[in-house]
């Protein structure tokens, strides 16, 4: 079946430090992989996607590239700022599928 | 003008009651979701309609059942609630759900405490 790992949060940094979190998955085919992001008390906002190996998603500083040979998903960012501080989800979906398959979330708190 | 907005926002009741939980989509989407998020943020599809018809129900217990009265809305209503329905539930919807990077619109979320 389609299942997507992330690394168990929180992450704590420093503002203006550089940001990974991982994410793996698990799944039949060749799908798209997202990063949807929780704000507190919001509901998710899609962060970035791509829909094929070796494409690159970004937006507002955050990068992730989709590597077929290590099925993983990372999300990186440059130099993170308080306002960057919420739950971060990493999510599938495979071509003929209508369902977004979540991984676990991990929440990043930035610190002044 | 909220794309996709759910009512209410915060609910508490005792457990053995019915409730409903009702979403809007003003984005002239012709596919609805809910996804139940539990108390680790775990987040996971429990329905999804399109055009007004079920096309996924995720071993849902019967207790919870949909309702599409037209595309724009998809309501939840919820049977003798028990303890473990307590979480946020978020609806979503997107344009195109075949489309390989199909976005799923969210709306915030109403949390539902059942006591």
């Amino acid at each position: 079946g389609n299942s997507v790992t992330q690394m168990e949060g929180p992450v704590t940094l420093s503002e203006e430090a550089f940001l990974t979190i991982n994410c793996t998955y698990t799944a039949t085919g060749y799908p798209s992989l997202f990063w949807y992001v929780q704000y507190p008390g919001e509901g998710l906002q899609l962060l970035l996607k791509a829909t094929k190996a070796d494409d690159k998603g970004s937006n507002k500083g955050f990068e992730a590239t989709y590597r077929k040979e290590t099925t993983s998903f990372h999300l990186e960012k440059g130099s993170v700022q308080v306002s960057d501080s919420a739950v971060y989800f990493c999510a599938l979906m495979n071509t003929g599928f209508q369902k977004l398959v979540f991984g676990t979330g991990t929440r990043l708190l930035v610190s002044p | 003008d909220t794309a996709v907005s759910q009512t209410p926002k915060y609910l508490v009741t005792q457990m053995g009651n019915d409730k409903s939980i009702k979403c809007e989509q003003n984005l002239g989407h012709d596919t609805m979701y809910w996804y139940k998020q539990d108390s680790k943020k775990f987040l996971k599809i429990m329905f999804s309609y399109n055009n007004k018809e079920l096309i996924i129900n995720e071993t849902v217990p019967n207790r919870f059942s949909p309702k599409s009265p037209d595309k724009a809305h998809l309501n939840l209503h919820i049977n003798s609630l028990e303890l473990g329905d307590s979480a946020v539930y978020f609806c979503a919807s997107s344009p195109d759900p075949l489309a390989p990077a199909g976005e799923q619109y969210f709306g915030p979320g109403t949390r539902l405490t059942v006591t």
